[in-house]
């Protein structure tokens, strides 16, 4: 099982705000750089936040991202039907020598 | 724009062997470190394995070490992934990623997928 965990899931409706916790160990995100993705079932991973809380080109900025000591967050503001998906924080492990990813959050528009 | 196209996947019985390309354009290949990243059905992501900028230097997940094999070829823009001794439990759809210029950076773009499926 994965080293980073989140809660299994998340919901809410149109509009609220929903936040995602990732939380890891000071060999993971203590020491080292957050990014989350978005899958949605059948299509590839999408970047949403790139070193803790950078959003690459495109993302809307109702995603955030923030990390504090060994663990991290990911809030959704206005959300929206089409942010039903899964969503997944990673970050470098130092002493396994590889990334990460957490155990997933399923995000439910209510 | 970042492509990048797996292909090589299908169904393979236990023990036996396949091999997985990913073709890459858009981008400056040996810019970025690169790296595999596969999904079993019906759970989360994980990480297989990364190749450094010139190919020197990679690392496994426990789970594939001393059965998988990453490589590169700078020069065709394309990246490998051999898998040998195949389990049930490598049943997975398979994605190719790339990294960046260091292997502590998470992947930004991704390829589609291709499913590998290991059943007698």
């Amino acid at each position: 099982q994965s080293v980073v965990t989140q809660p299994p899931s998340a919901s809410g409706t149109p509009g609220q705000r929903v936040t995602i916790s990732c939380s890891g160990s000071s060999s993971n995100i203590g020491n080292n750089y957050v990014y989350w993705y978005q899958k949605v079932p059948g299509t590839a991973p999408k970047l949403l936040i790139a070193k803790n809380d950078q959003r690459p080109s495109g993302v809307p900025d109702r995603f955030s991202g923030s990390k504090s000591a060994t663990s991290a967050s990911l809030a959704i503001s206005g959300l929206r039907s089409e942010d039903e998906a899964d969503y997944y924080c990673g970050t470098w492990d130092d002493r396994l020598s590889g990334f990460v990813f957490g155990t997933g959050t399923q995000v439910n528009v209510l | 724009q970042v492509q990048l196209v797996e292909s090589g996947g299908g169904l393979v019985k236990p023990g036996g062997s396949l091999r997985l390309s990913c073709a890459a354009s858009g981008f400056i290949f040996n810019d970025y470190y690169l790296t595999w990243i596969r999904q079993p059905p019906g759970k989360g992501l994980e990480w297989v394995s990364f190749i450094s900028r010139t190919g020197s230097h990679m690392n496994y997940a426990d789970s594939v070490k001393g059965r998988f094999t990453i490589s590169r070829d700078n020069a065709k823009n394309s990246l490998d992934l051999q898998m040998n001794n195949l389990r049930p439990d490598d049943t997975a759809v398979y994605y190719c990623a790339r990294g960046g210029p260091s292997n502590w950076e998470g992947p930004d773009f991704w390829g589609q997928g291709i499913l590998v499926t290991v059943s007698s």
